[in-house]
This record gives structure tokens, sequence and C-alpha cells, in this order.
């Protein structure tokens, strides 16, 4: 079946433009989560939705960061005023709600700031 | 969540098993023990978890210490698409802690033909 979509892939931008990442879960996948991977680099979290409840944000390095989620299907990641540090692979990862531990990732997008 | 420690790079002949050690003595009651690779270019995956009795799965063993102070994954007989980063993670199942681990630097396994 299909497994969680990540778009784009690649996006190059300029420093203090806008941008936003979009991830597609697995369909059934109640538990979506945003993570950071710098080059070379661990995952670090970044933002947690679970159905209906409200979004666990602590990860958020900034409030340059958000992030929304339509119902439990897309999620959309934004980042304002992009910063060359905000150069990165971003993750994207679903679950079902029961097998929380058994996330499935995205294959990620690679932002570039320059 | 507790914190792991593992070799950063380990090398491994092809056929032969792979053994990848993670100490974790900070490991609280609640918390499991979670296993993910990531070939290059690609999102995490996931391999197998744990809490005390060791499993096994049609990827890999996990053998965890009777004082579950460090675990060791066993890749029976590596293949050279078996190459990739291999994060140890501890954390706690339930779902309100679940997603805030950040895996660390991992272990880069090379599988050499």
């Amino acid at each position: 079946g299909a497994g969680v979509s990540q778009s784009p892939s690649n996006k190059v931008t300029e420093k203090g433009k806008d941008v936003e990442l979009r991830c597609d879960p697995i369909s059934g996948h109640t538990a979506l989560y945003w993570y950071r991977q710098r080059l070379g680099q661990g995952l670090e979290f970044l933002i947690y939705f679970q159905g209906n409840s409200a979004p666990d944000k602590s990860g958020l390095p900034s409030d340059r960061f958000s992030a929304e989620r339509t119902g439990e299907s897309v999620s959309t990641l934004t980042i304002q005023r992009t910063q060359q540090e905000d150069s990165a692979v971003y993750l994207c990862a679903s679950s079902l709600v029961h097998a929380i531990y058994e996330q499935y990732f995205g294959p990620g997008t690679r932002l570039t700031v320059t | 969540d507790a914190k792991t420690t593992q070799p950063t790079s380990m090398d491994c002949a092809e056929g032969r098993a792979a053994n990848l050690p993670c100490n974790h003595s900070t490991i609280s009651g609640n918390e499991y023990v979670y296993w993910y690779r990531q070939i290059h270019s690609q999102g995490p995956q996931y391999i197998i978890h744990g809490l005390k009795n060791n499993e096994t799965n049609e990827m890999a063993s996990l053998i965890i210490t009777e004082d579950r102070k460090s675990s060791t994954l066993i890749l029976p007989h590596a293949t050279l698409r078996d190459t990739a980063v291999y994060y140890c993670i501890v954390r706690a199942r339930e779902h309100t802690n679940a997603g805030k681990s950040t895996f660390g630097d991992g272990t880069t396994l090379t599988v050499k033909p």
C-alpha cells in the first residue's frame, strides 16, 4: 500500500522567504510527527499530532515554525522568514495510535536556504 | 527519555552476523528499546523493539540484558543493502511521549563484500 509521502522532495529558497512542506500520512494513521535532520546528525523532534488532540509543539525551535493538520490526513509544516540554519531534511512520520512505536517515515524534504 | 550510547561506526563482512551494541544505563521501567535504521537519502525504517525479553522478527533479533542497561541488535546474515545508520532509542510507549524522542547520531554500519 501507499506509504508516507512528502512534497516537495527538494526545496531551495532564499533567506527570508517562507516555505511550506507537505506530508501525506498513511491512511488510517492518526498520529503524525515532524522531525528535522541536519547533515550528518540524528533526528530532532519538532511536533506531534494525535487525532483531534492539541498538538505537542514542544520541539519547535522558534516561533517561525508552525504546523497544521487537517483532521487525520495531510499536514503542512511552515517555516517563516527562513534562515540558513533551517537548511536540513524535514522528515514526516505516521503511526497507528495503538502502535505508536512503529513509525513509518516519508522520504523527507531537503530544504536548502541560500 | 533515557540517553543511549552507540559506537560511531562498525564494519561487517557480507554474509556474517552484524552485532550492534547500545548502552542505555538510565533506562526506566516503562521504557522500551527501539531500533530504526536509515539508509542513505531515505527516511528512517523501524526494525524492532523490546521491553525486557529478547525479540526476533524477519529483519533482526534484539537481545536485552537482564538489567536492561544495554542491548544488541543482531542482523544474522548482513547484506550490502544493510549498510545504513542504525539508531537505538529508548522511550516510553505511551503516545504522549512516543514522538518526542530525538534520534541520536547512531552507528554507521558498513557491510563489505
